[in-house]
């Protein structure tokens, strides 16, 4: 079963402007995991935030996590063609946390 | 080296044939895993191997076998699949967790899969 829920299932947007997404969980975390995945390959990971963070920056990525509301947030900002892509959150799950649950992904699509 | 290679790319078969799925790292991980994806939806865990011993087995069918022949490689041994399990194969790897202690942050990295069709 899906530990998270992500929403839109998917966006497009103008180059240059900002995508935000979000994802929903369902039991505690020690972590959550952003990946993003271009059209057929593999998973990238792009950033990852612990429990007792609320937000953290990578980039143009700016990742928030309320952990009362069991929500995620994924914010890329001046977003590019590149970016055109699914994104997905990912918690560990399991008693050594080495199982990583999926949410749904949000499919984003920037338009030149 | 950061990259973790599958072979082959892309994988025809027929319901009758024997096919194997490799996975390569060169990270010094001890956690390899297989997972399965469909289209247009996430990545589904099917095995877990830590220190080349199987620790998760997500109540895969038989006729996917998984082998961790040394602490690089993985495979995925198929037979008599059906053409529902056609789907995108991606192997991922990971530092380990030791003794009972949570390994907190357990980024993967992951291959660019295998497309599998069974016909």
């Amino acid at each position: 079963s899906q530990q998270g829920e992500e929403d839109p299932q998917a966006l497009s947007i103008q180059e240059g402007e900002n995508a935000t997404m979000n994802c929903s969980y369902k039991t505690s975390i020690n972590n959550l995991q952003w990946y993003r995945q271009n059209s057929g390959r593999g998973l990238v990971h792009l950033i990852l935030i612990r429990s007792n963070e609320r937000e953290k920056h990578s980039g143009r990525l700016r990742v928030t996590l309320d952990t009362s509301k069991k929500s995620s947030s994924l914010l890329i900002t001046a977003s590019r063609a590149a970016d055109t892509a699914s994104y997905f959150c990912a918690t560990p799950t399991g008693e050594y946390g080495n199982k990583l649950v999926f949410g749904a992904g949000t499919i984003l699509r920037v338009k030149s | 080296d950061t990259e973790v290679t599958q072979t082959p790319k892309h994988l025809v078969m027929g319901m009758t044939n024997k096919k194997s799925l490799k996975c390569e790292q060169h990270m010094g991980h001890r956690a390899m895993y297989w997972y399965k994806q469909k289209a247009k939806k996430p990545p589904e865990l099917m095995f877990v191997y830590s220190y080349e011993k199987l620790s998760i087995n997500e109540s895969v069918p038989s006729r996917f076998s998984p082998e961790c022949p040394n602490s690089s490689l993985l495979n995925l041994h198929l037979h008599a699949l059906q053409p529902e399990d056609s789907a995108l194969y991606l192997c991922a790897s990971s530092q380990s967790w030791t003794g009972g202690l949570r390994n907190r942050d357990n980024e993967q990295f992951f291959g660019p899969g295998t497309r599998l069709t069974v016909l």
